[in-house]
């Protein structure tokens, strides 16, 4: 079974200090891997699709890595509006399905 | 105006009661979801439509029904709602494969959600 699961669960940092968000995945096959940033309330907004493992993705502070087994989101000298719950989801090899990892929730104290 | 809408965004009712979630969108996409979220699960997908005839279950369908209306138009139904229903409902659209690749990833975007609690 295809299992996502996003470390760590909460991540407390100050503005400035950078840091990386972890998304691993046991799928077959893997075909891409979203990420989407939640804003508390709303609904998932996405960010970045990667398709193969050495791909990587930006936008302002934010980059995406990928490798054959996991994912990471490295956020570059935060701001405050960067606080968020950052989601990554894997479809699945044979349909359109997504998924979701629980999340990790950063909040970016100034 | 939003890409993908809910309605209602907020719904408080009883055990037994009949709930219907309505979902619209103005992106054109063909495929259209609904997910739920709870805390610490992340979302969890509970059925999908490929096009207004086409209709699957997801991962955790029982309890639910949906509707396509239209291309545009999604509905969820919970038919006699229970507590453990409670969480936040999110609804989602995807167009089909513009990636260009043989096995298509489309990006799926979400609605601002509905908030459910069945008390």
């Amino acid at each position: 079974e295809d299992q996502v699961t996003q470390s760590p669960e909460a991540l407390r940092l100050q503005e400035g200090e950078s840091s990386s968000l972890n998304c691993s995945y046991t799928v077959s096959g893997l075909r891409g891997l979203f990420w989407y940033r939640q804003d508390p309330g709303k609904g998932p907004e996405f960010l970045f699709t990667l398709y193969s493992a050495g791909e990587e993705k930006e936008k302002e502070r934010l980059k995406a890595t990928l490798t054959k087994k996991e994912s990471f989101l490295h956020i570059t000298a935060p701001k405050p509006e960067d606080s968020a719950t950052y989601l990554c989801a894997v479809p699945h090899l044979n349909d359109y399905k997504l998924s979701f990892g629980a999340g990790t929730t950063v909040t970016v104290r100034a | 105006d939003a890409d993908v809408t809910q309605t209602p965004r907020n719904r408080i009712t009883k055990t037994g009661k009949r709930i219907m979630l309505e979902c619209s969108q103005t992106k054109g996409h063909d495929r259209m979801y609904w997910y739920r979220q709870d805390p610490g699960l992340g979302l969890r997908l509970i059925y999908y439509s490929f096009d207004v005839k086409d209709i699957n279950k997801g991962e955790i369908s029982d309890g639910y029904s949906v509707s396509r209306q239209a291309q545009a138009k999604f509905s969820l139904s919970l038919e006699s709602a229970i507590p453990n229903q409670t969480a936040l409902y999110f609804c989602a659209t995807s167009d089909r494969g513009t990636s260009g690749r043989a096995l298509s990833t489309d990006t799926q975007y979400f609605g601002p959600g509905t908030r459910l609690t069945v008390l």
